[in-house]
């Protein structure tokens, strides 16, 4: 079983939608969850750090769950420069980051 | 500004040549890594290393290798390419060991 599973998309909405994606991760000693945003043919940049009580940064909403072991990130009123590609990341002590594959988000004029 | 720079950007090699990856970070970063990325699977670790003279496994370390000699530089080498070793790499680093990976631009990379 992966670490960490998100679905790959492709997620293709208008812009000012509110589009939101989900993420789990198999082992419950993971201790830190992040979101990071990857455009196409470039590096990965954090885009958020996901805490327990859920946090927010203007239009980006990330919650934790941990008991379902799972990380969402919600994003409103959808820019076209939200295109890109989200990759939900979780820390685990005493071992390493893992990633997952990535979901694309498209945001259609 | 503090950056983290990869080169070559690009490479084309043959099959059994020895390729090295050079990582080059400004930030001061005890802590640097070495991923590759490949269609169907996220970021893999190859190695890493938490400091000067310190260097670990990660998940897909066969076939590479890389030394820590001083705080700025992690050299990824590929002693005997193969085409499986086709892939885009990143080198990131981190103030801390849980906390922003700050990624290069990657360099991609053709075994033919």
């Amino acid at each position: 079983r992966k670490e960490v599973e998100q679905d790959p998309g492709p997620f293709n909405v208008p812009e000012g939608a509110t589009v939101a994606f989900n993420c789990t991760y198999s082992n419950s000693a993971s201790q830190s969850f992040f979101w990071y945003r990857q455009d196409c043919r470039k590096e990965p940049k954090l885009l958020m750090s996901v805490y327990s009580s859920g946090n927010e940064d203007g239009r980006f909403t990330a919650q934790l769950n941990r008991a379902s072991q799972y990380i969402s990130l919600l994003i409103r009123d959808s820019k076209l420069s939200d295109s890109a590609t989200y990759l939900c990341v979780v820390y685990r002590p005493g071992n390493q980051f893992y990633f997952g594959t990535g979901t694309s988000l498209t945001v259609i004029p | 500004d503090a950056e983290i720079t990869q080169s070559p950007r690009h490479k084309i090699t043959e099959t059994g040549r020895q390729v090295t990856l050079a990582c080059h970070q400004t930030w001061n970063h005890n802590n640097m890594f070495w991923y590759r990325q490949d269609l169907g699977h996220g970021l893999r670790l190859i190695h890493y290393s938490y400091g000067v003279h310190d260097t670990n496994k990660g998940e897909v370390s066969d076939g590479y290798s890389v030394s820590r000699s001083n705080t700025e530089d992690l050299p990824l080498t590929l002693e005997s390419a193969a085409s499986s070793q086709t892939s885009v790499y990143f080198c990131a680093s981190s103030r801390d060991r849980s906390g922003e990976l700050f990624f290069g631009e990657g360099s991609r990379l053709t075994v033919l």
